[in-house]
């Protein structure tokens, strides 16, 4: 069964700095895509960055470029999203998805978790 | 990247069929074939319902249906059903391993 569980989410000031992680388990967490996805309180889904199974290819959402970095390790079945230069407007629920890649394109999550909450608030 | 567009809120009674649209543009709904579709229930996690326009997951049922005309895909729930009730996104590919979510839509079962 694949789990994904997330962590690392909390309470940090405006202009502060976060760690995400996603544990995985349940498939074969190196050969898999995989990605960040979020939703503000009262709002839809927003994707935020991907990562490649190698961690040689990653890209993000205009909103968080050059604030956010994904990245993982292979040997923890592990992936991470820091977050920098929070501002108000990062405050959501963070998902970690799975995702599918076809033909070097990330296409969509077969498997989500269940997600942590980030509060950016002074 | 700009957010797909869906109607905010779709009704039908148990046993009836409702549509839900995704509006995008010829840069990314139209321009690819993958668009993807999940379901929401609140508290818990998505989940995938259809990929690439209109491929449906093992597991998920058949009344669940996607389609793509143009710059505009769809997904048709069939045979409505009380545990339909959820929130229901679009999701498009939009080039450089970007994607974009449509804003949701809120299926109620009447």
């Amino acid at each position: 069964e694949v789990q994904l569980l997330e962590s690392g989410g909390g309470l940090v000031q405006p202009g502060g700095s976060l760690r995400l992680s996603c544990a995985a388990s349940g498939f074969t967490f190196s050969t898999s895509a995989m990605s960040w996805v979020r939703q503000a309180p009262g709002k839809g889904l927003e994707w935020v960055s991907a990562i490649s199974n190698s961690g040689g290819s990653t890209s993000y959402a205009d909103s968080v470029k050059g604030r956010f970095t994904i990245s993982r390790d292979n040997s923890k079945n592990t992936l991470y999203l820091q977050m920098s230069s929070l501002r108000a407007e990062d405050t959501a629920m963070y998902y970690c998805a799975k995702a599918v890649r076809v033909a070097s394109r990330i296409t969509y999550f077969d498997y989500w978790g269940q997600a942590t909450l980030v509060t950016v608030s002074s | 990247q700009s957010a797909l567009t869906q109607p905010p809120s779709a009704s039908g009674s148990p046993g009836q069929s409702v549509t839900i649209s995704c509006t995008g543009t010829s840069g990314d709904v139209g321009a690819y074939k993958y668009v993807s579709w999940y379901q929401h229930h609140p508290g818990k996690a998505p989940k995938l319902i259809i990929y690439e326009v209109s491929e449906r997951p093992s597991g998920v049922p058949d009344r669940f249906s996607g389609s793509k005309s143009g710059n505009t895909a769809s997904l048709t729930v069939s045979g409505l059903q009380a545990e339909d009730e959820a929130d229901y996104y679009c999701c498009s590919y939009v080039g450089s391993n970007t994607l974009v979510f449509g804003g949701g839509t809120r299926l109620t079962v009447l």
